[in-house]
């Protein structure tokens, strides 16, 4: 179980809008650590798409946007198109009895229809 | 442009050991914290342990904790993570990742192409 939960999958039509939640809780999101998204295409390494909750890396799209509100984050898509098909992780720090861990999302796999 | 190859995986059995390399090029290596994150067959991400860019901080997750030794070489521009007292749940592919310095939560802005680690008997 990750300890930051995101759905499982998500889809959308060609050209639609569609977000990506990551809910998290006060020893992470919530204490105020910034959220960051990867996305991974089928059978490659993940790539950073948004650090910082909102801020993206050059060469990735504008479609690609971030937010982060209390102990959720949110990764928005518009004008979907089929080469956005993939896996999409969020990542964050937990603080626990150990210490301060990178922790990251269950991921959500998007389907273009 | 920023390159990171891993290599040293491969099948080795449980309680076996493995040491996987990441050759970096394309960047100032020494001025960089770097990171291991590995995913197991079909599942999600998960952090293994990164170290700071003069080897003065190094952390690791709870699960490999004692058995996993991270370390680098800045001369050779590489990283390093020697895997001890392999598990089953070890099997993954791994990955060695750049942390990103633009905030001050750890995220990873490069990462490699992957070696899978197989411990199976």
């Amino acid at each position: 179980q990750s300890v930051l939960t995101q759905p499982p999958s998500v889809s959308g039509a060609p050209g639609q809008r569609v977000t990506i939640s990551c809910t998290g809780s006060s020893s992470n999101i919530g204490a105020g650590y910034d959220v960051h998204w990867y996305q991974q295409l089928p059978g490659t390494a993940p790539k950073l798409l948004i650090y910082g909750n909102s801020n993206r890396p050059s060469g990735v799209p504008d479609r690609f946007s971030g937010s982060k509100s209390g102990t959720s984050a949110s990764l928005a898509i518009t004008g979907l198109q089929a080469e956005d098909e993939a896996d999409y992780y969020c990542q964050s720090y937990d603080s626990s009895l150990s210490g301060l861990d990178v922790v990251f999302g269950g991921g959500t796999k998007l389907t273009v229809l | 442009e920023v390159q990171l190859v891993e290599s040293g995986g491969g099948l080795v059995k449980p309680g076996g050991s493995l040491r996987l390399s990441c050759a970096a090029s394309g960047f100032t290596f020494s001025s960089y914290s770097m990171n291991w994150v590995r995913q197991a067959p079909g599942k999600g991400l998960e952090w293994v342990s990164s170290i700071s860019s003069s080897s003065s901080y190094i952390y690791y997750a709870d699960s490999v904790k004692g058995r996993f030794t991270i370390s680098r070489d800045n001369a050779k521009n590489s990283l390093y993570l020697q895997m001890n007292s392999l598990r089953a749940e070890d099997t993954a592919v791994y990955y060695c990742a750049r942390e990103g310095i633009a905030v001050a939560v750890s995220y990873f802005d490069y990462w490699g192409q992957g070696t899978l680690v197989t411990v199976s008997s």
